[in-house]
C-alpha cells in the first residue's frame, strides 16, 4: 500500500506557482521522498527526490518539513504542459523490493489559462 | 540519458491470442526491470519485478502463467500476455532500474477484442 496521502485534485493558474502537498507521517529514516508525474497516456516522468534537505532542480523544488512527515512540491511557474497527475512516493534509497516504486492515487493538477 | 523504450506503443488483439510487449533500456544496463499495469482513471499497479537471468517476482494477485516475463539481457525484458481476454485490456508500462533510480517507458496500450 502507498505510504503517502495527497489531495485528489488541484487547480493552478498558468504562470503561478503550483504547490502540491504530500503527507508521509510514517516515513522511515532511510526512506526518500520521490515525485513523479504522469501526463495523460504516457509513462511516469521523474521530477525530483530528497531525503531531508530541500532540493531544487530545473523542474521543481522540494520542501521537506523538519520532522519529514510531509513535503511540498513546488512548480514555480506552472504552464499548461504541467497538467498531469503528480505522485509522491516514499521508498528506501537502495535496491531490493523495499526500493520498488509503489504508486498511490496522486494529485491531478490542472493548470488553467 | 536513461531512456526506456517500449514496443509496440499500442496493440489490438483478439480474445484468446497472446501478445508480447518489449521493453528496452536504450543507453544503460538495467539491473532490474519492472512491469506495471494501469486501468483507466486508476494508478499504476506493480505487476512483477525481474532481474536479468532470474525468474520474475510477481506481486500478489498477478497470475504468473498468464503474464510471462522474460528478462534475457540487461537491456531487454518482455511481457507476454497469454490467452488475452477483454479484461486484460490496459496500459502496460515498463520501468528499468539503474543504480537506485527507476526510469519509465512510454507505455503500451493493449486492447483485447
Amino acid at each position: 500500500d502507498a505510504k503517502t496521502t495527497q489531495p485528489t485534485s488541484m487547480d493552478c493558474a498558468e504562470g503561478r506557482a503550483a504547490n502540491l502537498p504530500c503527507n508521509h507521517s510514517t516515513i522511515s529514516g532511510n526512506e526518500y521522498v520521490y515525485w513523479y508525474r504522469q501526463i495523460h497516456s504516457q509513462g511516469p516522468q521523474y521530477i525530483i527526490h530528497g531525503l531531508k534537505n530541500n532540493e531544487t532542480n530545473e523542474m521543481a523544488s522540494l520542501i521537506i518539513t523538519e520532522d519529514r512527515k510531509s513535503s511540498t512540491l513546488i512548480l514555480p511557474h506552472a504552464t499548461l504542459r504541467d497538467t498531469a497527475v503528480y505522485y509522491c512516493i516514499v521508498r528506501v534509497g537502495y535496491g531490493g523490493s523495499q526500493g520498488n516504486l509503489i504508486f498511490g492515487k496522486g494529485t491531478k493538477l490542472s493548470v488553467k489559462p | 540519458g536513461a531512456v526506456v523504450s517500449q514496443h509496440p506503443s499500442w496493440v489490438i488483439c483478439k480474445s484468446g491470442t497472446s501478445v508480447k510487449i518489449e521493453c528496452r533500456s536504450l543507453d544503460f544496463q538495467a539491473t532490474t526491470m519492472f512491469w506495471y499495469r494501469q486501468f483507466p482513471k486508476q494508478s499504476l499497479m506493480l505487476m512483477a519485478t525481474s532481474n536479468e537471468g532470474s525468474k520474475a517476482t510477481y506481486e500478489q494477485g498477478v497470475e504468473k502463467d498468464k503474464f510471462l516475463i522474460n528478462h534475457a539481457s540487461l537491456t531487454l525484458s518482455t511481457l507476454t500476455v497469454t490467452s488475452a481476454h477483454p479484461e486484460d485490456s490496459s496500459f502496460y508500462i515498463c520501468s528499468a532500474r539503474m543504480d537506485y533510480e527507476q526510469y519509465f517507458g512510454p507505455g503500451t496500450r493493449l486492447t483485447v477484442t
